[in-house]
């Protein structure tokens, strides 16, 4: 089966500049997440959505970050302005549902770096 | 609030002796535990993973976990370490939270491999 797909890959931007990050889940996955992997750290959820519903976003920093799975499929993240402290790689992940014995399938990432 | 602490943030080997990466959790009801693999530049594939049924836990390519309530601990081990196996390895637990699960990542340890 296909894996979780993001782009980019790769992202470069000034600060106060604004993002979006894109992510395709494994087909028939009802649930998506997107963490932050600052270097050095594991990685921490940022969002999690059931289907087009935000299930958790108590770390996600609202003032300048957001995302939305439109139909329950793919998701954007965006984040605007970008900060500094921005600069990570973002994982999109997605599994069958959220209960705790569901793996998460986590895709390549997206690497920023704010300037 | 479910933590995990990986205890060592490097361990160095040399090719054919065996592993031993430590993780120790907090918990206040009984958790499902994951170990996770990041190779450079690739997503996080699972390894294996505890769902309260058997205590000793076997995954891919040789790793095997053992779960002990007693010491909170989910040490991952391989028999022998092989130079592919050089990689940022991670300790997950699953956390309750107002009637939802997140992972909770531990900080990585990057294993070396020595040839």
């Amino acid at each position: 089966e296909a894996g979780v797909a993001q782009s980019p890959r790769y992202k470069i931007i000034e600060k106060r500049q604004s993002v979006a990050f894109w992510c395709n889940p494994i087909s028939g996955h009802a649930t998506l997440y997107w963490y932050q992997q600052i270097l050095g750290q594991g990685p921490k959820l940022l969002i999690q959505f059931q289907n087009n519903g935000v299930v958790d976003d108590s770390q996600l920093p609202k003032d300048r970050f957001s995302a939305e799975r439109l139909k329950g499929v793919d998701s954007t993240l965006k984040i605007q302005p970008a900060k500094l402290e921005d600069s990570a790689v973002y994982l999109c992940a997605s599994s069958w549902d959220r209960e705790d014995y569901n793996e998460q399938f986590f895709g390549p990432g997206t690497r920023l770096t704010v300037l | 609030a479910q933590s995990v602490t990986q205890l060592d943030s490097h361990v160095s080997v040399s090719e054919g002796t065996p592993v031993l990466l430590r993780c120790n959790y907090s918990s206040s009801y009984s958790p499902s535990l994951f170990w996770y693999v990041q190779h450079p530049n690739k997503g996080l594939q699972l390894l294996l993973k505890y769902t309260s049924a058997a205590t000793l836990v076997k995954g891919i390519n040789g790793f095997e976990a053992e779960f002990k309530k007693s010491e909170t601990s989910f040490h991952l081990t391989k028999p022998s370490a092989h130079m592919s196996d050089a990689a940022e390895y991670f300790c997950v637990v699953s956390d309750r939270d107002s009637g939802t699960y997140k992972y909770i990542f531990g900080t990585g340890t990057r294993l070396k491999v020595l040839a």
